[in-house]
């Protein structure tokens, strides 16, 4: 089954430095990755998405890249600030299909 | 503009007894995804409600079901609760079906003793 895993489930990281949460993904017909973010007792904030015939897109202070090759997605925070502080998740949706949710990975930030 | 209104915010239920939970989408959407979130994990699938109808199905056990109604709230139905029940449950709406920009509501959390 397609599944979307995290290759580390916690990052520190100093505020002010750029952080790069990353994900191995393995549904390949995917038509869509898109990541949320979770803060602590609310529900999960879409942050940026990527179509699959594209490998970076650019939002405020975040970007997500694509590597369809090796089947791997990653988000770069710029100058992470507290209030990154949250759960990351990188998403997978496609084809009229669910939006599938991985581990996650929790970003601390260092004041 | 409100976004995604879920109720209540937290439940306590005994084993065997069964539970609604309900979600009001935010204003313009018209497609409602509700999700099982454990503790420490991701948010789980659990269905997807669009035009009245169930459209997509996790794998979840017929105890869990659901309904949209006409203005696009919907609801979400366990019957017969297990201990393994208690979570978060998120629901999430969207502009359509094959829209990917969910927005989500903060959750009903689930207590089952």
């Amino acid at each position: 089954g397609e599944s979307v895993g995290l290759h580390l489930p916690t990052l520190s990281v100093q505020e002010g430095d750029n952080s790069i949460i990353n994900c191995a993904y393995s549904n390949s017909a995917s038509d869509y990755f898109i990541w949320y973010k979770q803060e602590s007792g609310k529900g999960p904030q879409f942050i940026i998405d990527i179509r699959s015939n594209m490998d970076k897109r650019q939002g405020q202070r975040v970007t997500v890249l694509l590597n369809k090759t090796v089947k791997h997605l990653s988000l770069q925070i710029a100058a992470t600030q507290p209030g990154d502080s949250a759960v990351y998740f990188c998403t997978q949706a496609g084809g009229y299909q669910k939006v599938t949710f991985g581990i996650g990975t929790k970003l601390q930030v260092i004041p | 503009d409100a976004g995604v209104t879920q109720s209540p915010t937290h439940l306590i239920k005994t084993r065997g007894q069964q539970v609604t939970l309900r979600c009001s989408p935010k204003s313009g959407h018209d497609t409602v995804s509700w999700y099982q979130q454990a503790l420490g994990q991701g948010p789980q699938f659990i269905f997807q409600y669009y035009e009245e109808e169930e459209r997509q199905r996790g794998n979840f056990p017929d105890r869990f079901s659901g309904h949209q109604f006409p203005n696009y709230s919907s609801e979400l139905n366990v019957n017969a609760l297990l201990l393994g029940d208690s979570a978060l449950y998120l629901c999430a709406s969207s502009l359509a079906v094959g829209d990917y920009g969910y927005t989500f509501g903060s959750g009903t959390r689930l207590t089952v003793v």
